[in-house]
């Protein structure tokens, strides 16, 4: 399996544009995570779904951030409109089924907003 | 609430110069707790999972170990390589998720 695949790998927009983050989990996984990783605050989960459906989205900053699951293979992060402290690093996350199973991380999308 | 305090936040060893990284955690019904490695440029790389105190594990120079406080991440005889943030991670038999330590930013000399 080819891991956890996110595009773009960097992105550079300006204020109040719109952006599309993707995100295709490992097959077989049924948790998706989306964290956000800034060097004054680590890593933060933002959302989760478990089959698809949204579990948890209590980390999502404002309701300028969503997010969407159509099916099992595929996840978006959508910020609208955007603002220059949403730079950071976003990464999404898949794991199987079960608590006690790891997390495996695709490479990330370095968000830059000017 | 669940949380995780790594210490230190960065670490400079010369290579062979074996040392330890701590990783406190207070969690209610731990169900494991993960570390990671990760480079810079790369997402988390995924390296242990322990799931009860007095569990240990090992991979190449690498050792982790928990109690029902911390867990340890020992580095034995350490190589250039082996410099990256290691993450800690604890999980919780309340939620799905994982909560995130801020990392220990592991330099490695020659």
């Amino acid at each position: 399996d080819a891991g956890v695949i996110q595009s773009p790998r960097h992105e550079v927009t300006e204020m109040g544009q719109e952006v599309t983050l993707r995100c295709k989990p490992i097959s077989g996984h049924d948790y998706l995570f989306w964290y956000r990783q800034t060097m004054m605050r680590g890593l933060e989960l933002l959302i989760y779904f478990n089959n698809n459906v949204p579990i948890d989205d209590s980390g999502m900053p404002e309701d300028r951030f969503s997010a969407k699951m159509p099916n099992a293979s595929f996840s978006t992060l959508k910020i609208q409109p955007s603002e220059p402290r949403d730079s950071a690093v976003y990464f999404c996350a898949s794991s199987l089924p079960g608590l006690k199973t790891e997390a495996f991380f695709g490479q990330g999308t370095r968000l830059t907003v000017v | 609430e669940d949380q995780v305090t790594q210490s230190p936040e960065a670490l400079r060893l010369q290579e062979g110069e074996s040392s330890s990284l701590n990783c406190s955690y207070t969690v209610s019904g731990l169900r494991g707790l993960f570390w990671y490695r990760q480079d810079p440029g790369k997402g988390p790389e995924f390296l242990f999972t322990l799931y009860s105190a007095g569990e240990e594990k090992e991979k190449e120079r690498l050792k982790a170990t928990l109690t029902k406080k911390e867990s340890f991440l020992h580095i034995t005889a350490p190589k250039p390589e082996d410099s990256a943030t290691y993450l800690c991670a604890v999980g919780s038999y309340n939620t799905d998720k994982l909560i995130f330590g801020t990392g220990t930013r592991l330099q490695v000399f020659p």
